[in-house]
């Protein structure tokens, strides 16, 4: 069975900080995508980054980067110069045929 | 159209009693999958629809059932509620296939008392 670990409940930085939030995950599955999601308090989950199992090739879109490690199983998502309207709460998810195992989420507050 | 909605966004319901949750999902998308969010978690899997048929359910009793119609629009239904049962519940649709990746909708949160 799947299993996602968001070590980090809350996180609080200062504007244009850089902030890097945490994800370890566990599957047998040789084949799976690990996701992340941005929930803010509208409650609506919206897509940010997905990366598959055979693609550790990390990658930088805009102020969003991610760090993809099948050797320690970590998916780790950096957002570089934070803005106050990147609070909310991340969601690392891994998903096997459709079926999404998300963490527990990291609450990221930004303050001006 | 663009999109997944959910309906409706709020609702009360009393111990016992019976529930239906709507989702109307993004044109196109034949699959749909419902999770359960309780409040400070993650959500979590309750059931997966394709072309009208369950093919994948998480850890939920049977009292957790749904529909999805042949306008892939959908519902969660959920018998004899429980205190526990209080949560977000979210909608997502999309195409078929492995890492497409989810619409989601903004949820319904259901409140049992």
């Amino acid at each position: 069975a799947q299993k996602v670990t968001q070590a980090q409940t809350e996180i609080s930085v200062v504007e244009k900080e850089d902030v890097t939030l945490d994800c370890v995950y566990e599957t047998r599955d040789t084949t799976y995508y690990l996701f992340w999601y941005k929930q803010p308090p509208s409650g609506e989950l919206v897509f940010l980054i997905r990366r598959n199992s055979f693609d550790e090739q990390n990658e930088i879109s805009g102020r969003y980067s991610w760090n993809f490690q099948k050797s320690t199983s970590s998916f780790n998502f950096t957002i570089t110069a934070s803005q106050v309207v990147d609070s909310a709460v991340y969601f690392c998810a891994c998903d096997n045929f459709n079926k999404f195992y998300f963490g527990s989420g990291t609450k990221l507050n930004v303050k001006p | 159209e663009t999109g997944v909605t959910q309906s409706p966004t709020h609702l009360i319901k009393t111990r016992g009693q019976q529930v239906t949750l709507r989702c109307s999902s993004q044109s196109g998308h034949n699959t749909v999958s419902w999770y359960q969010q309780a409040l400070g978690q993650g959500p979590q899997f309750i059931f997966q629809y394709y072309r009208e048929e369950e093919n994948g359910r998480g850890n939920f009793p049977p009292r957790f059932s749904g529909l999805q119609f042949p306008n892939y629009s959908s519902e969660l239904n959920v018998n004899a509620l429980e205190l526990d049962d209080s949560a977000l519940y979210l909608c997502a649709s999309s195409l078929p296939g492995q890492g497409i990746g989810y619409t989601f909708g903004s949820g319904t949160r259901l409140t049992v008392v």
